[in-house]
């Protein structure tokens, strides 16, 4: 089956760094992914739309400057957490898109934990 | 703007009990309408999803949903739960766009 894989898994950082966290598609071509984050006991709020070899379709109330995606090839893509602080601490999660009309599916990576002390 | 209601956000039952997890969506146009589940530990899985057609979609592990288009309604059902179903469960929505909208999830609990 279609599998996502995010790196790394869990990362705790200083406040004020930045932060890369990779999503892959391992055995399939991804033009388009999403990132979400999860808050605790919450739903997955979908932050941005990441499509490859354009610029990323950024949510309402999402700083683009703060959470900058790139999608370089068809099966990677990346969210960088620039300056991050302590309320930039949740669960991002990625998923890639197969697909299209009633064959589309997004299957999701396992997520990565921030904590940003 | 697009929303997703699940009503239940802890549901407790016992081995063999049915299990009935509610998800209304709010859109008046057509709609693709999916239920994702995620095991303690584990990503997000697919469960079934309902695209056009027959309103009454079977998915894995024995679960189903209705979609009930009068009702704006897509509730999950299994007949008979197992421990193993312990999980928190996502209901989701897209409307004319790629874009997946999530209920709050459910969180249901097995006892043996």
């Amino acid at each position: 089956g279609a599998v996502v894989s995010q790196h790394p898994s869990r990362v705790i950082c200083k406040s004020g760094t930045s932060v890369k966290i990779e999503c892959r598609s391992l055995d399939f071509q991804a033009t388009t992914m999403f990132w979400y984050r999860q808050f605790p006991k919450k739903s997955l709020m979908l932050m941005a739309t990441s499509n490859e070899g354009s610029k990323a379709t950024y949510e309402q109330g999402v700083e683009k400057d703060k959470f900058l995606i790139n999608h370089a090839s068809l099966t990677l893509s990346t969210l960088t957490v620039t300056s991050a602080h302590p309320e930039d601490s949740s669960f991002y999660i990625c998923s890639a898109k197969i697909g299209t009309g009633w064959r589309e599916t997004q299957y999701f990576g396992p997520g990565t934990r921030l904590l940003v002390l | 703007a697009q929303s997703v209601s699940q009503h239940n956000h802890h549901v407790i039952l016992s081995e063999a009990a049915s299990l009935e997890l509610g998800c209304n969506y709010s859109y008046g146009g057509t709609v693709n309408l999916f239920w994702y589940v995620q095991y303690p530990g584990q990503h997000l899985q697919l469960l079934l999803k309902y695209f056009s057609g027959d309103p009454l979609v079977k998915g894995i592990k024995g679960f189903e949903a209705e979609f009930i288009k009068s009702k704006f309604s897509f509730n999950l059902r299994k007949p008979s739960v197992q421990w193993s179903d312990t999980a928190e469960y996502f209901c989701a929505v897209n409307a004319g766009t790629d874009k997946l909208i999530f209920g709050t999830g459910t969180r249901l609990q097995v006892f043996p």
